[in-house]
């Protein structure tokens, strides 16, 4: 079955720690999102790509980085310069251009600072 | 400016009582798409709904309807004899030309109660 994978579902980072969470998808989508969960917060978008190897920031960018080498592939690395970054991490994809059918989610990553 | 507006947080519901969630948005563009996603405890957010700006019909689907009203900006989901598989938070969401991703609203948090 298509869909999206998200890896790991929980994950822990000390700080000053690099942690970089996995999306795979196999719906042959064009563009692929990374949005941040707080609670009372909704979701906000952190970076976006339409197309393999380019991505433009999102609303809330800052300490975060990704790449996309393949089209199938959207990686998320939250860097130390992110101060707060305990929350629940969404990846999704769209064909690209009909956003307006809206998106597909993976389940998420739910990242805990200790 | 675009913008969705959830203003109930929470609501508590007894099984078997109807509930409507509001969604009021803001948009200068003429076309634009409405969305309602539900995300379960699970995380992943599974899409219930996707209407466009210029369909203002009502929708019926089973227990869950939508009222789509121009004149007032709003997007109102309805769950007619809530059950406790309907404890989620919904989020509505917002697509216009313009815009780069879906734009979410905070959610509105549904226990039902047995």
């Amino acid at each position: 079955d298509g869909g999206i994978t998200q890896s790991p579902k929980y994950l822990f980072r000390k700080e000053g720690q690099n942690v970089t969470l996995s999306c795979e998808q196999n719906l042959n989508h064009d563009a692929m999102y990374w949005y941040r969960q707080d609670p009372g917060q909704g979701l906000r978008l952190i970076y976006y790509s339409q197309i393999v190897n380019d991505f433009q920031k999102g609303d809330i960018a800052e300490g975060y980085s990704v790449s996309r080498e393949k089209k199938e592939s959207f990686p998320l690395t939250v860097t130390s310069a992110q101060k707060n970054p305990t929350a629940f991490y969404l990846c999704a994809s769209s064909i690209e251009g009909q956003d307006a059918y809206g998106y597909t989610f993976g389940s998420g990553t739910r990242l805990t600072v200790v | 400016a675009q913008k969705v507006t959830q203003a109930q947080t929470e609501i508590s519901v007894v099984e078997k009582e109807d509930v409507t969630l509001d969604c009021v948005y803001e948009t200068r563009d003429t076309t634009y798409y409405l969305f309602w996603y539900k995300q379960p405890p699970s995380g992943e957010l599974v899409f219930l709904i996707r209407r466009n700006s210029f369909d203002e019909q009502n929708e019926i689907s089973g227990r869950y309807s939508w009222n789509f009203q121009k004149s007032t900006s709003s997007f109102n989901f309805t769950i007619t004899a809530s059950q406790v598989v309907d404890s989620a938070v919904y989020f509505c969401a917002l697509f216009n030309q313009a815009g780069t991703a879906l734009i979410f609203g905070k959610g509105t948090t549904l226990s039902v109660s047995s």
